[in-house]
């Protein structure tokens, strides 16, 4: 059965700290592994695609790479704004099955 | 804009009634999804489509219906058997087969009242 585990379900942080949030995955035959970032009562706002082991993306502060077993999103230096819950999906099979983790709830304090 | 419209944002219903939650994309996606998200919990996959008149079930589809009569067009059906209806559902479109972008709308909250 496909599954995406995320971790640690929480994650608090100083201003400044830099640290990673991980996204293992068991699917048959990965399509996509997706990073998205979501606010209390909105809907997740995308923000990478992986496709295959090495690939490597980058936006502002953050920098996701992936495996051939998981995926790792590192926030470099993060500031208070970047508190939110990190959310990792992959699309696996011939339906293109659209499969979420948990999530990640992170904090950065000041 | 491009982009995903789901309406309302906040829906009332009362016990024993179906309602439609609205989801409309202009982003050109073959692929639709729904999900539904309950507090401090992960998205949990509702249905799926990948092409006009075609949709398939995903984790938790009882109590459910969706249909897919045009591409820009995915409506979920809550009906009176969803015993536990009150939640945060969300829609997503994305390329399919490309699976270069998946975006999710605003979402609907519900609530049973």
């Amino acid at each position: 059965e496909d599954q995406v585990t995320q971790s640690p379900e929480a994650l608090r942080l100083q201003e400044g700290e830099s640290s990673s949030l991980n996204c293992s995955y068991t699917v048959s035959g990965l399509r996509g592994l997706f990073w998205y970032r979501q606010d209390p009562g909105k809907g997740p706002e995308f923000l990478f695609t992986l496709y295959s082991a090495g690939e490597e993306k980058e936006k502002e502060r953050l920098k996701a790479t992936l495996t051939k077993k998981e995926s790792f999103l590192h926030i470099t230096a993060p500031k208070p704004e970047d508190s939110a819950t990190y959310l990792c999906a992959v699309i696996s099979g011939g339906y293109n099955k659209l499969i979420f983790g948990a999530g990640t709830r992170l904090a950065v304090h000041p | 804009d491009g982009g995903i419209t789901q309406s309302p944002k906040y829906l009332f219903r009362k016990e024993g009634q179906n309602v439609t939650l609205s989801c409309e994309q202009n982003l050109n996606h073959d692929a639709m999804y729904w999900y539904r998200q309950d507090p401090g919990q992960g998205l949990r996959l509702i249905y799926y489509s990948q092409i006009v008149n075609d949709f398939q079930k995903g984790d938790i589809a009882e109590g459910y219906s969706v249909s897919r009569e045009k591409k820009e067009s995915f409506p979920l059906t809550v009906t009176s058997a969803q015993k536990n209806p009150t939640a945060f559902y969300l829609c997503a479109s994305g390329t399919g087969v490309s699976n270069t972008e998946a975006f999710f709308g605003q979402g609907t909250r519900l609530t049973v009242v």
